[in-house]
């Protein structure tokens, strides 16, 4: 059974960092994805990287200060934050690419809240 | 980036009744090499992560009901449910995979009238 779990989303203060974690079981070998919700509000892509990590994509929002990485031994994937702002306030869920940029399974997201 | 504008942004549809959703795309999506439009729909439910109903446009994904039907290619879509159901009720989006960044629609709520 496919299972994605998000984990590292909390409060946090602009210009702060959080590490975020998504643990994946039930598949290895697929390109991974980070889409944002903001409360109330739509869904954002974030962030994508290849099966074997050695592409990586970003939103012109998060660029240059959030990096997307995974370790595929531990079937883990990141996104490390920095710089955070209160725009990027949202659930931030990790989700799964089926073939590019369908996305067919989702974990349950994290919260993080940017707020002074 | 591609743009994705969806309509209407809300609408309210009868029991066993017919809903359809559009989207637009601000560029082509139809990979012409391959003549695959890159374009996925989802459904979420209050309190869900999304759920993806359709991809390539028209492929329907395993355990999705066959009331629900993708249409379009280029830069018009349609999501179609052909007799609305009250576990229907969500907001729906559009999704471009044919360039980053994957851009969503903003969605579409629909209801039961």
């Amino acid at each position: 059974e496919v299972q994605l779990l998000e984990s590292g989303g909390g409060l946090v203060q602009p210009g702060g960092s959080l590490r975020l974690s998504c643990a994946a079981s039930g598949f290895t070998t697929y390109a991974m994805t980070w889409v944002r919700q903001a409360p109330g509000k739509g869904l954002d892509w974030v962030s994508a990287i290849s099966s074997n990590g050695g592409s990586t994509f970003y939103a012109d929002s998060v660029k240059g200060r959030f990096t997307i990485s995974r370790d595929i031994s531990k079937n883990m994937l990141y996104l490390q934050m920095n710089s955070l702002r209160v725009e990027d306030t949202a659930v931030y869920y990790c989700a799964r690419s089926q073939g590019w940029g369908d996305l067919d399974y989702w974990g349950q997201g994290t919260l993080v809240t940017v707020s002074s | 980036d591609i743009v994705m504008t969806q309509s209407p942004d809300s609408l309210a549809v009868s029991l066993g009744e017919r809903a359809t959703i559009n989207c637009k795309s601000s560029q082509t999506v139809l990979y012409s090499s391959s003549n695959k439009n890159y374009l996925a729909w989802y459904q979420q439910r209050p309190g869900q992560p999304p759920n993806l109903l359709m991809s390539w446009a028209s492929t329907r994904e395993s355990g999705v009901p066959d009331r629900f039907s993708g249409s379009g290619s280029g830069t018009d879509f349609t999501l179609t449910i052909s007799s609305l159901q009250a576990e229907d009720v969500a907001v729906y989006y559009c999704q471009q995979y044919y360039t980053t960044p994957w851009t969503f629609g903003q969605g579409t709520k629909v209801e039961i009238k």
